[in-house]
């Protein structure tokens, strides 16, 4: 079953534009996590937040969570070429045999 | 360098044929995961295991097999009871110490049922 719901589905921008690219969950997690992937190619950790956690940055990165509406947003500011990908959110479970649960994915565009 | 190497990256598979996905990694993680990605449909968990000779079943493991006799390795089989097998798999692995730390990917194998 998929818990995290991406939003949209396909983001078009300008480089030099900033991202801003939504997750919701339905359950209670232990920490939510976003993945990059290019076309044809494994997934690439970008960042981890914790369920405790409200904001997190990373480079170019910031991602926010909030628990009482269970959702949380990806960031990618000043955008470039590059970050022409797939980004998906993940939801770490609780307990001790957490595992991922994904979801279907944003595929982002910029237009250089 | 550290990391997951699946292979092959494309594979065909005959009807009524099973087929081996290898995945193996030098990261020393106790955790691997095998996953399925259809176009629209985001990563499904197939089958993950979290030590030596131990695996659960993911939410779609029927029609799959896997085994983990070294810390290194997690094959997966296709079987011929997989109806749909066409799709990319992915092969992910985890420090199972360090449950709040990210997943590590392999590059993926395409299968393709012909």
């Amino acid at each position: 079953s998929q818990q995290g719901e991406e939003d949209p589905q396909a983001l078009s921008i300008q480089e030099g534009e900033n991202a801003t690219m939504n997750c919701s969950y339905k359950t209670s997690i232990n920490n939510l996590q976003w993945y990059r992937q290019n076309s044809g190619r494994g997934l690439v950790h970008l960042i981890l937040i914790r369920s405790n956690e409200r904001e997190k940055h990373s480079g170019r990165l910031r991602v926010t969570l909030d628990t009482s509406k269970k959702s949380s947003s990806l960031l990618i500011t000043a955008s470039r070429a590059a970050d022409t990908a797939s980004y998906f959110c993940a939801t770490g479970e609780t307990g001790a045999n957490s595992k991922l649960t994904f979801g279907k994915g944003i595929t982002l565009s910029v237009r250089p | 360098d550290g990391g997951i190497t699946q292979s092959p990256k494309y594979l065909f598979r005959k009807e009524g044929q099973n087929v081996t996905l290898s995945c193996e990694q030098n990261l020393n993680h106790d955790a691997m995961y095998w996953y399925r990605q259809d176009p629209g449909q985001g990563l499904r968990l197939i089958y993950y295991s979290q030590i030596v000779n131990d695996f659960q079943k993911g939410d779609i493991a029927e029609g799959y097999s896997v085994s983990r006799e070294k810390k290194e390795s997690f094959p997966l089989t296709v079987t011929s009871a997989q109806k749909n097998p066409t799709a990319f798999y992915l092969c992910a692995s985890r420090d199972g110490t360090a449950p709040s730390y990210g997943y590590t990917f392999g590059s993926g194998t395409r299968l393709t049922v012909v």
